[in-house]
């Protein structure tokens, strides 16, 4: 089956940037999207179409994409910012799949 | 206020069903794809099953082929989920999700999603 591979985590310090890769085989042909999850809390679209940005997230969460990789890059990160990242694609069918998310860490 | 409402989760034996609701409003329900996304206790997102707009069309994951089924009545602006034949690997808070276009692909985005409800299977 297909998947996307995120690393489990990523630590940064205040102000600095954070950049949460994930690589698939199908990511060249399907868009990605980001989402972001607090504990106890449903997930939040932050990213989506690779790139775009919904209404209300704010402006230091971007994506980027190259090959088979997406990247999630939150610059300027806040405490605010700790939490669960997941990217989503498709395989081959259309079918979602989701990577299996890297945990974000403020120092 | 776009919103989501899941309900109906609980605690089940193995082999047992349960049927999740999830209840919308604030947008025309009709015209949009939606899905049920699971996440097992410390683990990640699951995409379980979707809908298209009307109904008509209907996807599932391998792991819950042919024992979960996924309907929608759009003059509830409901979406259900029925899960029979449950295993203790089904355990897992179970979210709807709305996808982000009118008329878009069920692998779309997930703009909008529920609080999520708990189903556990266990004796």
């Amino acid at each position: 089956s297909y998947e996307l591979t995120q690393p489990p985590s990523v630590s940064v310090s205040p102000g600095q940037t954070a950049r949460i890769t994930c690589s698939g085989d199908a990511l060249p042909k399907q868009y990605a999207y980001w989402y972001q999850q607090k504990p106890g809390q449903a997930p939040v679209l932050v990213i989506y179409k690779d790139s775009e940005r919904p209404s209300g997230i704010p402006e230091r969460f971007s994506g980027s994409s190259s090959g088979t990789t997406v990247t999630l890059t939150i610059s300027g990160v806040q405490a605010e910012d700790e939490a669960d990242y997941y990217c989503q694609s498709a395989d081959s069918s259309g079918t979602p799949v989701f990577g299996g998310g890297t945990k974000l860490t403020v120092l | 206020e776009v919103q989501l409402v899941e309900s109906g989760g609980g605690l089940v034996q193995p082999g047992g069903s349960l049927r999740l609701s999830c209840a919308a409003s604030g947008f025309t329900f009709s015209s949009y794809a939606m899905s049920w996304v699971r996440q097992a206790p410390g683990k990640g997102l699951e995409w379980v099953s979707a809908i298209s707009g009307s109904g008509g069309s209907t996807y599932y994951a391998d792991s819950v082929k042919g024992r979960f089924t996924i309907s929608r009545d759009n003059s509830k602006n409901t979406l259900y989920l029925q899960m029979n034949s449950l295993r203790a690997e089904d355990t897992a808070v179970y979210y709807c999700a709305k996808g982000l276009l009118p008329y878009g692909d069920y692998s779309d985005a997930f703009d909008i999603w529920g609080q999520g409800t708990m189903v556990t299977v266990s004796s």
